[in-house]
């Protein structure tokens, strides 16, 4: 069973500031199948990046996705206000599903 | 529009059922897998499970903490999917969420409350 490890837990920034998620995965795994999401409190997911560097629809270019094998990145350029929230990669395979335990972006 | 609209969630004993219902509208609903994650009090994202859709073979697929004990089937005809929970533990609490699709999903339903306590 793939485990997907997110780092750091929190990270605490200012707006305007550049952010970086790391999701690294116990074993290799195909970037095909590694999105990231986006929750605010009390709200469902919103989906960001798809195949590990395609941005979902209506997501601004701020926000972008990389990596391959195990290790992957989430970047925010410059944060704004309505990014600070908690951020989840998420895998699929072997018809088994997997999220990070998260990573919570908030304000310094 | 796509909505998903989850039902079903309450309080239950331990050891009792529940069967949560997905309704969906603004898509085919046959065409496309549906999927279920619950999410625990100030806990993060879980993946439960989901099914294919019939052309795809109707197969399902489950994580480990629930197979055996969850059973994720579907409605074709009135556009529901449903999660049948069975053995509850009072760790199974969680907000339970439908999704379109397996993977990658831009939607979701707002979620229901399932609360397994004595």
């Amino acid at each position: 069973e793939i485990v997907l490890t997110q780092s750091p837990g929190t990270l605490s920034l200012s707006p305007g500031e550049r952010a970086t998620l790391s999701c690294r995965a116990s074993q290799s795994v195909s970037s095909s199948y590694l999105a990231w999401y986006q929750q605010k409190r009390g709200q469902a997911p919103r989906l960001l990046m798809y195949d590990a560097s395609s941005r979902a629809t209506g997501i601004p270019d701020r926000f972008s996705g990389s990596g391959s094998g195990t290790d992957f990145t989430l970047t925010i350029s410059r944060l704004e206000p309505g990014d600070f929230a908690v951020y989840y990669c998420q895998h699929f395979g072997n018809s088994r599903g997997t999220f990070g335990q998260g990573t919570k972006v908030e304000i310094k | 529009e796509v909505q998903l609209v989850e039902s079903g969630g309450g309080l239950v004993q331990p050891g009792r059922s529940l069967r949560l219902s997905c309704k969906a509208s603004g898509f085919t609903f046959g065409d496309y897998a549906m999927s279920w994650v619950r999410q625990a009090p100030g806990k993060g994202l879980e993946w439960v499970g989901f099914i294919r859709s019939k052309a795809n073979g109707g197969t399902t697929g489950y994580a480990a903490s629930v197979e055996g004990r969850f059973t994720i089937s579907r409605d074709d005809a009135i556009s529901i999917a449903y999660l049948q929970m069975n053995s509850l533990k009072t760790e199974d609490t969680a907000v339970y969420y439908c999704t379109r699709a397996i993977y990658s999903t831009p939607y979701w339903g707002q979620g229901t409350v399932v609360t397994v306590s004595s």
